[in-house]
């Protein structure tokens, strides 16, 4: 089956400690993104990718550091420096025949021990 | 910046109902709309699209309208259905680049 997979789907970070979210597609998509959302609100950009090697800031990427070295992976990496981290974490990608329209996964709940 | 917004954060309908979720959006050159839908603990899923030649376009039980004069559009779900509860985004893809903006939401709850 096609798709987006995140992992895990719960995560616990301690004082201090960085994380990493894993994010991997298989739907060939060039374009990768991370959101947070928290409670009652929108998704908010952290960072996106639109290929290989190449990733932007989002509206919110302090405290947030990605990698994009191969096409079908877009791993986040939760620092220390993130203050805040507790929310739900949204990975996506687009590809180039269906502009625009994103592919999500199924979010990892990131929560502060 | 550009925005879209939810009319209402929540909306109640009883079960075989018909639900309208509104969205107003900022860009006047936006020119292609998308509506997700998030269920509980999931990403959100691709609903329906409309572009800003149409004002109305139809999909299996989902109607989306687009008034470009006030920069308004609406979901429209018929005869809504326990599966129906969720909630609901629209979203500006218009924003340049590979910048999506997404609203807050409308969760709908849907009684039986």
């Amino acid at each position: 089956d096609g798709g987006i997979t995140q992992s895990p789907k719960y995560l616990f970070r301690k004082e201090g400690q960085n994380v990493t979210l894993s994010c991997e597609q298989n739907l060939n998509h060039d374009a990768m993104y991370w959101y947070r959302q928290d409670p009652g609100q929108g998704l908010r950009l952290i960072y996106y990718s639109q290929i290989v090697n190449d990733f932007q800031k989002g509206d919110i990427a302090e405290g947030y550091s990605v990698s994009r070295e191969k096409k079908e992976s877009f791993p986040l990496t939760v620092t220390s420096a993130q203050k805040n981290p507790t929310a739900f974490y949204l990975c996506a990608s687009e590809g180039r025949q269906l502009r625009n329209i994103q592919y999500f996964g199924a979010g990892t709940r990131l929560s502060v021990l | 910046g550009e925005s879209v917004g939810l009319h209402l954060p929540t909306l109640s309908v009883q079960e075989g109902d018909n639900s309208i979720i509104n969205c107003a959006y900022s860009n006047s050159a936006s020119d292609y709309f998308i509506w997700y839908k998030q269920e509980s603990g999931k990403g959100p899923q691709f609903i329906i699209d409309i572009r800003s030649n149409m004002d109305k376009r139809q999909g299996q039980r989902v109607t989306v309208l687009l008034n470009k004069t006030v920069k308004h559009l609406s979901l429209q779900i018929a005869a809504t259905q326990p599966g129906d509860s969720a909630v609901y985004f629209c979203a500006d893809p218009n924003t340049g680049g590979f910048k999506t903006i997404f609203g807050a939401g409308t969760r709908l709850f849907v009684k039986a």
